[in-house]
C-alpha cells in the first residue's frame, strides 16, 4: 500500500519568509513518481512538479525548489521569499508501478501575509 | 478553453436522488480518474479508465458508478445519493508514454451538496 504524509496541516509566514512544505511517503514499489500540486482559493489544482524514483537531482524552478532525498522517503518543496499569491493549499502526491492510483496526502494550507 | 470540463460546478440534492457527473477532455488523453477531495484528507480516487474498454475501483468506489463513453467523456454517477457524498469532486486526465507516467490535469471541481 502506498502512503503519503504532510505532517504540516497549515503553516502561516509573512511575506518574503522561505517556507518549506514537508512531504513523507510510503511505497513498496522500486519505480515511482512523486508529484507537488497548488490548489489556489479559486479550487482548481495546478500541477507543481513531477519527479521519478531514479532521479534524486533537486530542481529549482524560479522561486520554487524541491529536495528529493530516497533515503529518507522524502520529497519537500520549499518557495524561497513567499508572496501572498502563493497562499494555497499544497499536495505532495505519489504513484508507484502500475501507474493506476495517485495517493495525495492531506494537503499544506499555505497562508502568506503581508 | 479550458482542455479538462466538469459539469454541473455546483449542485445540491437530496438523499436519496440519482445525480450523474460528467467530465469531458479535449486532450486526447486515453486514461481518465475521478477523485473526490473531503477537508484534510487530500483526493481519494474513486474510479478510473485507462482507455474506453476498462473501467477499474479506486479507493473508494462503494455508493458510486462510471461510464466511459467515448475517450473524451467519463461519467461518475450517485445511484442514491447520501449526506456523506457531500464533497468536491475531480476528473483528471493524463496520458502514459511508454514507461514514463506523466501528471494528470485536473477539471474545475464540482461541489456537491446531498441534504
Amino acid at each position: 500500500a502506498q502512503k503519503v504524509t504532510q505532517a504540516q496541516t497549515e503553516i502561516s509566514v509573512v511575506e518574503k519568509e522561505d517556507v518549506t512544505l514537508d512531504c513523507v511517503y510510503e511505497t513498496r514499489d522500486t519505480t515511482y513518481y512523486l508529484f507537488w500540486y497548488k490548489q489556489p482559493p479559486s479550487g482548481e489544482l495546478v500541477f507543481l512538479i513531477r519527479r521519478n524514483s531514479f532521479d534524486e537531482q533537486n530542481e529549482i524552478s524560479g522561486r520554487y525548489s524541491w529536495n528529493f532525498q530516497k533515503s529518507t522517503s522524502s520529497f519537500n518543496f520549499t518557495i524561497t521569499a513567499s508572496q501572498v499569491v502563493d497562499s494555497a493549499v499544497y499536495f505532495c502526491a505519489l504513484v508507484g508501478n502500475a501507474g493506476n492510483m495517485l495517493t495525495f496526502g492531506g494537503g499544506t494550507r499555505l497562508m502568506v501575509k503581508p | 478553453d479550458a482542455d479538462v470540463t466538469q459539469t454541473p460546478r455546483n449542485r445540491i440534492t437530496k438523499t436519496g436522488k440519482r445525480i450523474m457527473l460528467e467530465c469531458s477532455q479535449t486532450k486526447g488523453h486515453d486514461r481518465m480518474y475521478w477523485y473526490r477531495q473531503d477537508p484534510g484528507l487530500g483526493l481519494r480516487l474513486i474510479y478510473y479508465s485507462f482507455d474506453v474498454k476498462d473501467i477499474n475501483k479506486g479507493e473508494i468506489s462503494d455508493g458510486y458508478s462510471v461510464s466511459r463513453q467515448a475517450q473524451a467523456k467519463f461519467s461518475l454517477s450517485l445511484e442514491s445519493a447520501i449526506p456523506n457524498q457531500t464533497a468536491l469532486y475531480f476528473c483528471a486526465t493524463s496520458d502514459f508514454s511508454g514507461a514514463r507516467y506523466n501528471e494528470q490535469f485536473f477539471g474545475p471541481g464540482t461541489r456537491l451538496t446531498v441534504l
